[in-house]
């Protein structure tokens, strides 16, 4: 199975920070890989696909990059609507993996 | 609209069966395939398997092959993800969601939060 593993776990941050979330995976997945982020007692929501490509609606402030091992979340600047716990996942191939994910918390 | 609705909260002791839904709207339900995340209270996410309901192939992470069986009835649109013997270690969240092509998962239900209590 391929890992993911995220960094860092915790992060706080203020309004208005740029705000980066890293993810590794043990071995290449291309640019298969996806973020998403979770509020409490809420289903995920898709951020980014394919590594870079923004999900239709959500804000520009999101961005990501990388491929192979190597990926990181970008977050501009940080709304209150943003603290939440990101995740990345592969879709490179069975079994799709998601990683520990990162808990952003208002500083 | 893309809707993706689950059945509601069940409380079970171990060794009981459950089946638990989710019922899709929206789109053709035989062309996209459906999958099954877990999360247990307090953890991370967890994926389970992928159906797709146009043929029933079906795809088990290892973690889960052997502990659930995910299935899917075309007629109403409704996948399934389903227990013949409940543990403890099974109380979590369980999500579906669709997947996009081959791709990531862009729609999600509203969770169903399963309970396994003596």
């Amino acid at each position: 199975d391929i890992q993911m593993t995220q960094s860092p776990s915790t992060l706080s941050a203020s309004v208005g920070d740029r705000v980066t979330i890293t993810c590794r995976a043990s071995q290449s997945i291309s640019s298969w890989l996806a973020w998403y982020h979770q509020k409490p007692g809420k289903a995920p929501k898709l951020l980014i696909y394919k590594a870079s490509t923004l999900q239709s609606g959500v804000p520009s402030r999101f961005s990501g990059s990388g491929s192979g091992t190597e990926f990181t979340l970008t977050i501009s600047s940080l709304q209150p609507d943003d603290f939440a716990t990101y995740y990345c996942q592969h879709y490179n191939s069975y079994p799709w993996t998601f990683g520990q994910g990162t808990k952003v918390e208002i500083k | 609209e893309v809707q993706l609705v689950q059945s509601g909260a069940e409380v079970k002791k171990p060794g009981e069966s459950l089946k638990i839904s989710c019922k899709v709207s929206g789109y053709r339900f035989t062309s996209f395939w459906i999958a099954w995340v877990r999360q247990m209270p307090g953890k991370g996410l967890e994926w389970m398997g992928v159906i797709y309901p146009g043929d029933s192939d079906t795809k088990y992470s290892p973690s889960f092959q052997g502990q659930v069986t995910i299935s899917a009835d075309e007629s109403i649109t409704t996948a399934y993800l389903q227990w013949n013997s409940l543990k403890a270690s099974d109380t979590g969240m369980y999500f579906c969601a669709r997947r996009e092509g081959s791709s990531h998962m862009s729609f999600w239900g509203q969770g169903t939060l399963v309970t396994v209590s003596s």
